[in-house]
Parts: C-alpha cells; structure tokens; sequence
C-alpha cells in the first residue's frame, strides 16, 4: 500500500516563475492538505481540498492556488515566486470526514533564487 | 486562531534514558485533537501520538506517552529507552474539532538529539 507520494522531490526556480507541486494521497484518502515549511520552522497550513472543492485556507496570499483531481491527487501552484517562498512543501493526506489524522509525503524542497 | 508553543529549541539524551519534551497552546475551544509528530532527517512527517480532548486518560504507544494537563493547556511528550533512531525534529500540534477542515496547527518543533 503506498503512502503519500509527491513529485519532484527538490526543484530550483528563478524569481518571479511559476512552479506546480504534485501530490498522489494515501489510498482510500479523499482529503488532500498542503503546508509550507521553512528552514528551521513548524509546517505553516496552506489550504486543503475535499471533494475538488478548497475547503479550508490558511493565511497565505492568492498567488498560491490548488486543484483536485476526481482521483483525489493535487497540485500546489505558486505564482510569481519570491525569495521568501524558498521552503520543504508537504502534502497530507487524511480519508475525509470523522478521522482526523493526516499522513504526510517526505516533501518537495524548492528554492528560489 | 490557536497557538502552539515549544519552548525547548533543543534536547540531548543519552541512550536508553528519558527526555520529556514540552508543549503549550492556546484555545477557546472545548473540544480538539492534539498530535506529536516526528520529523527525521529524511523529512518525512511521522505521526508520534494523538490525544483527544475529551479523554482524561493520557495516550501511550510503546515507548511514547503523554502527559495531557487541559487546564493549563499543556501537552508534554516522555520518550523512554530514548534509540538512537529517535534522533529528529518533534513537533506539537493542535486540530480543532469544529472546523470545517481538519488543518493542523503546529509549534516551531525541539530538536532531539540521542547520543550512544
């Protein structure tokens, strides 16, 4: 049974490009959730989706955007990037409403230069 | 908006001893979940334990248990016959019960480090 997966596991970008991050849930979970980790930091809630809808969102600026896709995988787009976004993405999984614990992915390390 | 404070940047055990990590937060809330998780050098988050509010009686999983105080909002982590492989970023973390989503709250993590 595989966990958690995402894709790529580091990547390199330039100031002011675009970037998407994968995540492939755990099987028989619907509820994706994506956190920003800095260096150093606790994982910072960006949104989460359910049923191809956000359901829940976190303080983070328009420029970070998801989707769902009807086999419950996502994506995490982030807009003109900036230095400070320069973080380890995690995905988390959990299997929607009623249990509340989330199974996490090992990760995407970006980095902004 | 919770809280979740760690105020232990960073801890050393030596093996087979035992370390006590400490967590507070802060909520109006009546019902919620609380988690410790484990962060190797590998990245990859591994759920520690959970504890629900409404239980009085403290989580246990092996060597991990909890040490919940809801009063003073406290929400401490014992690891005994600390292993080397214990050795990784621990992180509070605190879920409500009543929002829409199930989004974790956490704190700025203690660094344990396991020494032979």
């Amino acid at each position: 049974d595989a966990g958690v997966t995402q894709s790529p596991t580091h990547l390199i970008k330039t100031r002011g490009q675009q970037v998407t991050l994968r995540c492939s849930p755990k099987s028989g979970h619907d509820t994706v959730s994506w956190y920003q980790q800095a260096l150093g930091q606790g994982p910072q809630f960006i949104f989460q989706y359910y049923e191809e809808e956000e359901r829940q969102r976190g303080n983070f600026p328009d420029r970070f955007s998801g989707h769902q896709f009807p086999n419950y995988s996502s994506e995490l787009n982030v807009n003109a990037l900036l230095l400070g976004d320069s973080a380890l993405y995690l995905c988390a999984s959990s299997p929607g409403r009623g249990v509340y614990e989330q199974y996490f992915g090992p990760g995407t390390r970006l980095t902004v230069t | 908006a919770q809280t979740v404070t760690q105020s232990q940047p960073e801890m050393s055990v030596q093996e087979a001893e035992t370390v006590t990590l400490s967590c507070t937060y802060d909520t109006s809330e009546s019902n919620y979940y609380l988690f410790w998780y484990k962060q190797p050098p590998s990245r990859q988050m591994i759920l520690v334990i959970r504890q629900e509010a409404y239980k009085q009686q403290n989580a246990t999983e092996n060597r991990f248990s909890v040490n919940f105080q809801k009063a003073a909002k406290s929400f401490s982590l014992k690891i005994s016959d600390s292993q080397l492989g214990d050795t990784a970023m621990y992180f509070c973390a605190f879920m409500s019960q009543w929002s829409a989503g199930n989004k974790l709250t956490f704190g700025g993590g203690t660094r344990v480090l396991v020494k032979p």
